[in-house]
């Protein structure tokens, strides 16, 4: 079965700070990793995808293997960014399930 | 730019009421789901459906839970006999073939209350 953990419900930063949300699975398969965001009274939607190796609103996330991990970063952080990121997992190549982590609020402070 | 819609945005009902909650999926994808978000916990899977049948549930879809595509644009979600414990946030969503497997779009929600 996997799994997805997210290990900070709250993450707070000041704006213009690095920012990291943390990011680890189990799987014993090759799994696809992704992030989505939901903001303020919006709807989940897709922030980025490993496979990918995309940059989106200057948020990137590596895919390691060794540690089974795919943090999400962004060098910058900015007010606009605050929100509920969830990472999530399905089988590589499969039409299956998204599993979700528990989410983390994030909080850019002025 | 086309988004799943959901009705109602929120329903309150008493224990042992049946419920119907609405989805719009958009209109060239051909995989559907339920999800749902009861409050402070994760979201979590319900039910996938593709070429007019369920292809997935998890354990929480018991006999309680019926989804149905009764005209081909609608994707129902039915809980026959409400539990306090029903009461989260009811997530449809959908997702074209052919693309990456996880790109689903998501509907704005269904808030449910069972009294």
């Amino acid at each position: 079965a996997q799994r997805v953990t997210q290990p900070e419900k709250l993450l707070s930063v000041f704006k213009g700070a690095p920012v990291e949300l943390k990011c680890n699975y189990s799987y014993s398969g090759s799994p696809e990793l992704f992030w989505y965001v939901q903001y303020s009274r919006q709807r989940l939607q897709l922030l980025l995808r490993h496979i990918s190796r995309e940059s989106i609103k200057g948020f990137t996330a590596d895919l390691n293997k060794g540690e089974t991990s795919f943090h999400l970063k962004k060098p910058f952080a900015q007010e606009e960014d605050s929100a509920m990121y969830y990472c999530a997992l399905t089988p590589s190549g499969s039409a299956r399930q998204l599993t979700f982590g528990s989410g983390t609020q994030l909080t850019v402070l002025p | 730019e086309p988004e799943v819609t959901q009705t109602p945005s929120h329903q309150v009902t008493q224990m042992g009421q049946e419920v119907i909650l609405r989805c719009v999926p958009i209109s060239n994808h051909l995989y559907f789901y339920w999800y749902r978000q009861i409050l402070g916990q994760k979201v979590e899977f319900l039910v996938s459906f593709y070429n007019n049948e369920i292809s997935e549930k998890s354990e929480i879809f018991d006999d309680q839970f019926s989804v149905e595509r009764p005209d081909g644009s609608n994707f129902t979600l039915k809980i026959r006999s409400t539990k306090l414990e029903d009461s989260a946030m009811y997530f449809c969503a959908s997702r074209r073939q052919g693309t990456n497997t996880g790109e689903l779009f998501f509907g704005e929600g269904s808030r449910l209350t069972v009294l």
